[in-house]
């Protein structure tokens, strides 16, 4: 079975360009995260989605940053514009409800902002 | 403010002793905890959980406590073995269905030979 899978891996991207990272969860999962992590702070919840509905955005750091999730297999995290202090690994993961709170996780988008 | 804190950034321990890593909490709402390990260039992968009506869960080598009272979890690997040197993640929550992890900043786990 696949994973949730996250493009691009690496992005390097000058101050002021929109970024756009993507993410397909896994089939049938219906819940999907965006997760950013930094050495200060960890990881952090940056939104997530229900049956694609987006239920709390209040991780989102600023209105730079944005998700969407048009359909069950596919969402977006696009930062504009891009500031180097959003220089950071962004996750995507999925899940469903079975009792564990299992999390799945995609291997993850490096970005660098200059 | 870190609600989740895993204060001990990095341990070393040797291939069959025991690892313990530790970490606090400050909420008292959260009453769902779990164990992430993440190694370099992957994603975090899920190791264990605990409710917080039980205080030990076990699943072969890996045993999580919890501590209520002192608002304190841990994880103990017994023995340890060198594919265990990771980064591991302890993280919070209290919506019930594990929706809004609060996370911990990590310790570096290295088993050395």
């Amino acid at each position: 079975d696949a994973g949730v899978i996250q493009s691009p891996r690496h992005e390097v991207t000058e101050m002021g360009q929109e970024v756009t990272l993507r993410c397909k969860p896994i089939s049938g999962h219906d819940y999907l995260f965006w997760y950013r992590q930094t050495m200060m702070r960890g990881l952090e919840l940056l939104i997530y989605f229900n049956n694609n509905v987006p239920i709390d955005d209040s991780g989102m750091p600023e209105d730079r940053f944005s998700a969407k999730m048009p359909n069950a297999s596919f969402s977006t995290l696009k930062i504009q514009p891009s500031e180097p202090r959003d220089s950071a690994v962004y996750f995507c993961a999925s899940s469903t409800w079975t009792g564990t709170g299992e999390l799945f996780f995609g291997e993850g988008s490096r970005l660098t902002v200059l | 403010d870190q609600q989740v804190k895993q204060n001990s950034p990095s341990l070393s321990v040797q291939e069959g002793r025991i690892s313990i890593l530790n970490c606090d909490y400050t909420n008292s709402m959260f009453d769902y905890f779990l164990w992430y390990k993440k190694y370099p260039a992957e994603g975090p992968t899920f190791l264990i959980s605990i409710s917080s009506i039980k205080d030990k869960n076990e699943d072969g080598r890996f045993t999580v406590f919890l501590n209520k009272s002192a608002k304190h979890l841990s994880l103990h690997i017994v023995p340890s073995q060198p594919g265990d040197s990771a980064v591991y993640f302890c993280a919070a929550d209290y919506t019930g269905t594990a929706s809004k992890l609060t996370f911990g900043t990590g310790t570096r786990l290295q088993v050395t030979l």
